[in-house]
């Protein structure tokens, strides 16, 4: 059976810290690894994954795939309190993983 | 305000009523998804639409019905729901992959409640 986790589930800093959040998977026949992010209703895309080794970035976020080792972890530098949501991802037909609850208190 | 368009944002109703959920989307996705979401848990996928053709059940209660009567347009028509059943209903479109997952569109979402 595909399994995505998710780790830390829960994490809590003040702003200015970087976090790293990650996920692993087990799935048959990989195809990409999406992270998304949930603040108070629709998750909203940040980055999509195929291939090992290749950074993507967007702004103080960053993501990279290990296809080797089966997981991805996202950064986020410099952490403000909008960035308090809830970080998916999900990886082949559209299952997510857990979740990560980031909190960043001011 | 999102892309993807759901109505009505919020609904409750009594385990005998049958109601629908809409979701409406203009970009030009051929994918359109059914998530349900409890609260502190990440979305569960339920049905997807390809090509207005259900390509994926999730083995989800017949109670729960989809319909796609065109490209831009996704319903989901409930009967007889249980209690457990209260949730957020997310509804998401995307360019059908091609050997890999495409970046999911999600709409704000329906909040059920069964009484």
């Amino acid at each position: 059976e595909d399994k995505v986790v998710q780790s830390p589930l829960s994490l809590v800093v003040h702003e200015g810290d970087t976090v790293t959040l990650n996920c692993s998977y087990e799935v048959t026949n990989f195809r990409s690894l999406l992270w998304y992010k949930q603040e108070k209703k629709a998750p909203t895309f940040l980055f999509m994954l195929t291939s090992s080794g290749i950074e993507k970035k967007s702004g103080r976020l960053s993501s990279i795939l290990d296809k080797k080792e089966l997981f991805s972890i996202l950064n986020i530098t410099a952490t403000q309190t909008g960035d308090s949501a809830i970080y998916l991802c999900a990886v082949n037909d559209m299952r997510f993983g857990a979740g990560t609850r980031l909190t960043v208190k001011p | 305000d999102t892309e993807v368009t759901q109505t009505p944002k919020h609904l409750v109703m009594g385990m005998t009523n049958k109601k629908s959920l809409k979701c409406e989307q203009h970009m030009g996705h051929r994918a359109m998804y059914w998530y349900k979401q409890k609260a502190k848990k990440p979305p569960e996928l339920m049905f997807v639409y390809s090509y207005e053709k259900l390509s994926i059940n999730e083995s989800v209660p017949s109670r729960f019905s989809p319909e796609c009567p065109n490209s831009s347009l996704l319903n989901l028509h409930l009967h007889a729901l249980q209690p457990e059943d209260s949730a957020l209903y997310l509804c998401a479109s995307s360019h059908p992959g091609q050997g890999i997952n495409q970046p999911q569109h999600f709409g704000d979402g329906t909040r059920l409640s069964i009484l």
